[in-house]
């Protein structure tokens, strides 16, 4: 199974901060990888699919870039409602793996 | 509007069975594919399973794989996830959710929470 690390596993911001996550595949999935947002006792919201392409109705703040085994989520400009859990998933084979989450918390 | 509504979850004993359901409205339930995934307390992420919009393909995640079935009725517009010999390990929020072509994860159901314990 492709394993996926995601970094850093907690981080601290400020509203307005800039904030980059990353997740690395144990080997190449092309640009198959998607990102999510938790918040506590919600479902995960899909942010970005394809690795790059923002999902219908998510602010332009988030995006994503990558392609073979190093990808990252980036939130140009944090916002109060940004504190969450965040999860990548690879979806180009079975079993699909997700990474183990990062926590962004407020500073 | 899409909607997932899963249900079925409840406290069952280690060895127990349980059968999740998820009924799903607003979309055209027979050309998705579906999956389950799963949160245990204070944890991650884990993705169970998967079924192909025709029933065609399916995968588990190992640590289900020979105690756990998915199936779909298409007409029913549901999925199911029937789960055998139970383990405290299985304990978790199961979610269901659609894969859209290019956008796995799309929409996702509320959850419904298993508890395996004696």
């Amino acid at each position: 199974a492709i394993q996926m690390t995601q970094s850093p596993s907690s981080l601290s911001a400020s509203v307005g901060d800039r904030v980059t996550i990353t997740c690395r595949a144990s080997q190449g999935i092309r640009n198959d990888l998607a990102w999510y947002q938790q918040k506590p006792g919600r479902a995960p919201r899909l942010l970005i699919y394809g690795a790059s392409s923002l999902h219908s109705g998510v602010p332009s703040r988030f995006s994503g870039s990558g392609s073979g085994t190093d990808f990252s989520l980036t939130i140009s400009s944090l916002q109060p409602e940004d504190f969450a859990m965040y999860y990548c998933l690879q979806d180009y084979n079975y079993p699909r793996t997700f990474g183990q989450g990062t926590r962004l918390e407020t500073k | 509007d899409v909607q997932l509504v899963e249900s079925g979850g409840g406290l069952v004993k280690p060895g127990g069975s349980l059968r999740l359901s998820c009924a799903a409205s607003g979309f055209d339930f027979s050309s998705y594919t579906m999956k389950w995934v799963r949160q245990a307390p204070g944890k991650g992420l884990e993705w169970v399973s998967s079924i192909s919009s025709t029933s065609r393909y399916i995968y588990y995640g190992d640590s289900v794989k020979g105690r756990f079935t998915i199936s779909r009725d298409n007409p029913r517009n549901s999925m199911s996830l029937q789960m055998n010999s139970l383990r405290a390990e299985d304990t978790a929020v199961y979610y269901c959710s659609r894969d859209g072509v290019l956008t796995p994860g799309d929409f996702w159901g509320q959850g419904t929470l298993v508890t395996v314990s004696s």
